[in-house]
């Protein structure tokens, strides 16, 4: 059951001009959702993040959008740059018992940008 | 580099094998993940460390799979027995946080294992 889920495995956008990267979640429990950038033989790197009290949080050209009746969270870039070009994933975690904070992530969409 | 390493960052073996990999958190960070990620997948939760303790181990994680943290600083993740399914990317991820708060995950570059 996959309980995060993006569902574009790719996305090309054109250098300058704004990315936006879908995903949404099954678990209603979900309070905490971040973004991460993958580059080829690296590991995750963090973007951004949100909590459930929060519809908007942004950072430079990162925002992040939160939608909780709908159960979608979306990541946009502003303006898109070559070097955005990676995999990134969406992910998502609740506080259970107050010790468990670990992360249900996405399949990933590859982003490309072309110069 | 104060960021967190894994060694080795390639594994090539023989099916049958047992293989041990090594990850050194951040420093400060008192919170260490293993994730294993397989090809078109994100990464996938196996066990969480709060200091020494084994907190949590995810079903994904068969009595081959052992992980230890050793006074809540390194943690090694060994797997006995290999099988060709073994092959992924094993990642460490560490954060910093206290009762209550969320926290952003800190990974790795990742341990390639390929069973053979």
């Amino acid at each position: 059951d996959q309980q995060v889920k993006q569902n574009s495995p790719s996305l090309s956008v054109q250098e300058g001009r704004i990315s936006i990267l879908n995903c949404d979640y099954t678990n209603s429990m979900f309070d905490y959702f971040l973004w991460y950038k993958k580059y080829p033989a690296e590991g995750p790197t963090f973007l951004i993040s949100i909590s459930s009290i929060k519809d908007k949080n942004e950072d430079g050209r990162f925002t992040v959008f939160l939608n909780k009746s709908a159960k979608h969270l979306s990541l946009h870039i502003v303006p898109s740059q070559p070097g955005d070009s990676a995999v990134y994933f969406c992910a998502a975690s609740w506080v259970s018992g107050g010790s468990n904070y670990k992360l249900t992530f996405g399949k990933g969409t590859l982003l490309t940008v072309n110069p | 580099d104060t960021g967190v390493s894994q060694d080795p960052r390639h594994k090539i073996t023989k099916r049958g094998q047992n293989v041990t990999f090594r990850c050194d958190p951040i420093s400060e960070h008192n919170r260490l993940y293993w994730y294993r990620q397989t090809l078109g997948q994100g990464p996938e939760f196996l066990t969480y460390f709060q200091n020494e303790a084994q907190l949590e181990k995810s079903r994904l994680l068969s009595d081959r799979f052992s992980a230890e943290r050793p006074k809540g600083s390194f943690s090694t993740l060994e797997i006995q027995r290999t099988e060709q399914g073994d092959s992924a990317m094993y990642l460490c991820a560490s954060s910093l946080a206290g009762t209550g708060t969320h926290n952003e995950q800190f990974f790795g570059p990742g341990t390639r294992l390929t069973v053979l």
